[in-house]
């Protein structure tokens, strides 16, 4: 099976913009995850859509929303950045079914300038 | 709140056996995972505790005591290539989807 697809991989924005990022999960997969990786904080739990709903969040801004489509394809959208949003953004997909460990995609490397 | 704690760097010899634990407080999740992170790259699954006790698989085995808020990973016969970090991270939320991860410990196998 192919694994968790991440596009894009590298982006550069400005601060005030908006950006989303898109994640393809492992097929068969319902469950997908995004993380915020920074050297700082490292990674941090975004938030977790199950059948197109999320189903379980962090503690980020309302800036960072997301949605997941019928096929399990999942999106994420930072409105207004901020120089700090500047990090690698990792999505993850789980068969709910269990076993339960999460696949990591390679990453979208976001830096906002 | 889960205040996860790894230490921050080790660093062992090739063929050796390093021990990274994790100590958390938290009343309750479901399970603890412990991934490998290659600089550069995504984390990837190296093991999965639900009960206490150990699991082991292959060279690495991980150990998790509930009551004592402690786990740890063990890597047996170091290889060069287990140069990476090695993230302890507590499952929560629904399904126990919600990770939330350590620090991280750095290890740095020496030839």
């Amino acid at each position: 099976k192919a694994g968790v697809t991440q596009t894009p991989r590298y982006l550069i924005k400005t601060r005030g913009q908006q950006v989303t990022l898109s994640c393809s999960p492992i097929s068969g997969h319902r469950s997908v995850s995004w993380y915020q990786q920074t050297p700082g904080q490292g990674l941090q739990f975004l938030f977790e859509y199950f059948s197109e709903t999320q189903r379980n969040k962090g503690n980020f801004p309302g800036r960072f929303s997301g949605r997941q489509f019928s096929n399990s394809r999942s999106e994420m959208n930072v409105s207004t950045l901020e120089l700090g949003d500047s990090a690698l953004y990792l999505c993850a997909s789980t068969d709910d079914r269990g076993p339960y460990e999460q696949y990591f995609g390679p990453g979208t490397r976001l830096t906002v300038t | 709140g889960q205040n996860i704690d790894q230490p921050t760097e080790m660093t062992a010899t090739e063929g050796a056996i390093v021990q990274i634990n994790c100590t958390y407080q938290t009343s309750g999740f479901n399970g603890l995972f412990w991934y490998q992170q290659h600089a550069g790259e995504a984390p990837t699954f190296l093991s999965y505790n639900v009960l206490d006790g150990l699991e082991e698989k292959g060279r690495f085995s991980s150990f998790l005591s509930r009551s004592k808020g402690y786990s740890y990973l063990l890597l047996k016969e170091l290889q060069m290539k287990d140069s990476a970090s090695y993230l302890c991270a507590l499952g929560e939320g629904a399904a126990g989807n919600k990770l939330t991860f350590g620090g991280g410990t750095r290890v740095l196998v020496k030839p």
